[in-house]
C-alpha cells in the first residue's frame, strides 16, 4: 500500500531564500510521484512530476525535486523564494493498487514566505 | 496534457436537496476516476474509486448511500451528494487516470459546495 508522509506542516523562509519540502513515500511497486501546488480557494496546479525517467525532475516556476530511492523520498526545493510562491503544496505518489492505479495525497506544507 | 473538465465549479443547494458534480475526461479515456473532498485548510481525502462499468470503491468511513458515483462511460463520471446537509459543505475534486502505465492523475478544476 502507498502512504505519503510530507515532514512539514509548515515552512516559513524569507523571500529570495531557498525553500525546502520534505516528502517521503513508501510503494509496494515503482511509483509515480508528484508535486502540486494549490493558492487560496484555487484548483490544483501540476509543478513537476516523477515517472521513472532521469532523478532530478525539474517543474514550473523555477521548483524541481529530486527522487531518492534509497531514501524513499522527493524532495521539493527552489533556489530563491518568490512572494507568490506562497501556498500549500502537496506532494502525491500514484501507484498501482488492487484495482488498478490509485493517487495519495500527503498531509500538505503550508509556505509562507516573508518579505 | 489531458484536460479534466469538472462541473460546476459553485453551487450553492438547500438542505434536503441533492446535488449532481459532473468530472468528464475532455481528450482522453480514463478507465479510473477518483473523488476527493478537501476540509477548510486540510489536504485532499480520497472519497472513493470511480471505475467505468462497475461498482465505486468507497474509502472507510464514506456512505455510499450518501454519495453516489456513476461512471456510465470512459469519459464521464458523476458523483451526486444526496439529501445535502451542512455538513455537506466543502470542496470536491475528480481526478482521472488514463488508460496507459504509470500514468499521472489528472485533476478537475474543483467544485465548492455550500449546502444551506
Amino acid at each position: 500500500a502507498q502512504s505519503v508522509t510530507q515532514l512539514d506542516s509548515h515552512v516559513s523562509v524569507s523571500e529570495g531564500t531557498p525553500v525546502l519540502l520534505r516528502c517521503n513515500y513508501s510503494s509496494s511497486y515503482s511509483p509515480s510521484l508528484f508535486w502540486y501546488v494549490q493558492h487560496p480557494n484555487k484548483g490544483l496546479q501540476l509543478l513537476l512530476k516523477y515517472t521513472s525517467a532521469a532523478t532530478l525532475v525539474k517543474g514550473i516556476n523555477g521548483f524541481e525535486a529530486e527522487f531518492k530511492k534509497s531514501e524513499t523520498s522527493f524532495h521539493l526545493t527552489k533556489p530563491s523564494a518568490h512572494m507568490s510562491d506562497a501556498a500549500e503544496y502537496f506532494c502525491v505518489v500514484s501507484d498501482q493498487s488492487t484495482g488498478g492505479f490509485k493517487t495519495i495525497f500527503g498531509a500538505g506544507t503550508r509556505l509562507f514566505v516573508k518579505a | 496534457g489531458a484536460v479534466v473538465s469538472q462541473h460546476p465549479s459553485r453551487v450553492i443547494c438547500k438542505s434536503g436537496t441533492s446535488v449532481k458534480i459532473e468530472c468528464r475526461s475532455l481528450d482522453f479515456q480514463a478507465t479510473t476516476m477518483f473523488w476527493y473532498r478537501q476540509f477548510p485548510k486540510q489536504s485532499l481525502m480520497l472519497m472513493a474509486t470511480s471505475n467505468e462499468g462497475s461498482k465505486a470503491t468507497y474509502e472507510q468511513g464514506v456512505e455510499k448511500d450518501k454519495f453516489l458515483i456513476n461512471h456510465a462511460s470512459l469519459t464521464l463520471s458523476t458523483l451526486t451528494v444526496t439529501s445535502a446537509h451542512p455538513e455537506d459543505s466543502s470542496f470536491y475534486i475528480c481526478s482521472a487516470n488514463g488508460m496507459w502505465e504509470y500514468t499521472e492523475a489528472f485533476f478537475g478544476q474543483g467544485t465548492r459546495l455550500t449546502v444551506v
